[in-house]
């Protein structure tokens, strides 16, 4: 079956650091693959989309990448801020009727 | 702002009794979708709607079932609501790359 999978933990890094959080998918070859963030008590928001034929895309201090051959997708947010607190979710599109989301990685910035 | 309303964002109801969570959305979208939120399970579909009276079930469609009599609303209702269907429900628009636009939640206890 298919299966999305997401560090569970959370992630805590400084401020002003790199932070890295990984996607990875099983038993599927996804046409493009979505991140979002979501905060306490709202709804997920739309942060980037990258395509199978991408390497790689960028967004501000924001970078996806998206490895097909290792069914693999890295978000990377550079210069962290507290701000950047909050649960990141991945979505790679599984050929169904609609996205299909992992259950994300919470991510904590300390100033 | 995707222009989408959910209602009611809170309600407790007991076993048994039918609920019906309404969205709403300003946008004229074809495609509206119905998920629920359950920790360590990430955002599940429930239902998606393609068009007015076109309708479709999704991975958790079992006890739900759904209405789309206007473009502009979409219909969840709980016929006999159970306590394993206490979550957090979230709508959602297809926009025009692709991306998700979720409304901000509508939070459901069964006792």
């Amino acid at each position: 079956s298919q299966k999305i999978e997401q560090n569970s933990e959370a992630l805590n890094i400084q401020e002003g650091k790199t932070a890295t959080l990984t996607c990875n998918y099983t038993n599927y070859s996804p046409a493009y693959l979505q991140w979002y963030r979501q905060d306490p008590g709202r709804g997920p928001v739309f942060l980037l989309l990258i395509r199978e034929n991408e390497k790689e895309k960028r967004k501000e201090r924001l970078k996806v990448t998206f490895d097909t051959t290792l069914k693999q997708s890295l978000f990377h947010i550079t210069a962290s801020q507290p701000a950047d607190s909050a649960t990141y979710l991945c979505a790679p599109y599984m050929g169904r009727r609609a996205l299909t989301f992992g259950s994300g990685t919470r991510l904590q910035v300390q100033p | 702002d995707a222009g989408i309303t959910q209602s009611p964002r809170h309600k407790v109801t007991e076993t048994g009794t039918p609920v019906t969570l309404r969205c709403h959305q300003t946008e004229n979208h074809r495609y509206m979708y119905w998920y629920r939120q359950d920790p360590g399970h990430g955002l599940r579909l429930i239902h998606y709607s393609y068009g007015v009276k076109d309708t479709d079930k999704g991975e958790v469609s079992d006890g739900y079932s759904v209405s789309r009599s206007k473009t502009e609303d979409f219909l969840l209702t709980l016929e006999s609501a159970t306590s394993s269907q206490t979550s957090v429900y979230f709508c959602a628009i297809t926009g025009q790359g692709g991306e998700l636009f979720f409304g901000e939640g509508s939070r459901l206890t069964v006792l």
